[in-house]
């Protein structure tokens, strides 16, 4: 079975700084890793994800994550943090075979001017 | 433009009222899925479907049904709203594949007075 862990339920960070979301995959089997962001009253939207190419991934808005296989990481990162950035995080992993998209609790980015 | 729609997206509805949810797809994806999201927390998944009159129930156990009439649509009705039904639902898709991502649409915010 898998499963994600995200490190933090609230994260507050100052504009312009480094934004680091945690989040930790367990699994059995190579994983597929995914980021989704979600503002108020939205849907949730990809930010990157992570298919067995390479480990560090660019998604969009600036943000990027590296998949670290002997940590079983897969955090979330962003070298400058902008007040639009302020939302839900959620982190998701699935694996070959499966139908299930297993989601973390999901982090709240709070930017502070 | 390829997307997923959900309607209504707000929805405030007396107790013991019939209700529907829609979702629809326009990317010939399988897999469909609903999730119920409480304000700030979590996913669950409570539906989801492999394709045309295949549907299964999710992790969490709910009282609503679904059907998969069409590859393209994916309602979800109760038949008896009560007042612990209120959340927000989402619905998403997914192409066939396991690194692919899912599809989320903007969700339906539900109220049961």
């Amino acid at each position: 079975a898998q499963s994600v862990t995200q490190l933090g339920s609230h994260v507050s960070v100052s504009e312009g700084a480094l934004v680091l979301l945690r989040c930790n995959y367990s699994s059995s089997v190579p994983p597929y890793l995914f980021w989704y962001v979600q503002y108020p009253n939205q849907g949730l939207q990809l930010l990157l994800k992570y298919t067995s190419a390479a480990t560090l991934v660019k998604g969009i808005n600036g943000f990027e994550a590296e998949f670290k296989k002997s940590e079983t990481s897969f955090h979330l990162t962003k070298p400058s943090a902008h007040m639009s950035d302020a939302a839900e995080y959620f982190c998701a992993v699935t694996t070959s075979g499966t139908y299930k998209y297993i989601f973390g609790t999901g982090t709240r980015l709070k930017v502070l001017a | 433009e390829a997307d997923i729609y959900q309607t209504p997206r707000y929805l405030v509805i007396g107790t013991g009222k019939k209700i529907t949810l829609e979702c629809s797809q326009t990317m010939g994806h399988d897999k469909m899925y609903w999730y119920q999201q409480d304000p700030g927390m979590e996913l669950h998944l409570i539906h989801y479907s492999y394709g045309v009159n295949s549907t299964e129930k999710g992790d969490l156990s709910s009282e609503s049904t679904v059907s998969r009439i069409r590859t393209e649509h994916f309602p979800l009705t109760l038949e008896s709203a009560r007042p612990s039904h209120t959340s927000q639902y989402l619905c998403a898709s997914t192409a066939t594949g396991s690194n692919t991502e899912a599809f989320f649409g903007q969700g339906t915010r539900l109220t049961v007075v």
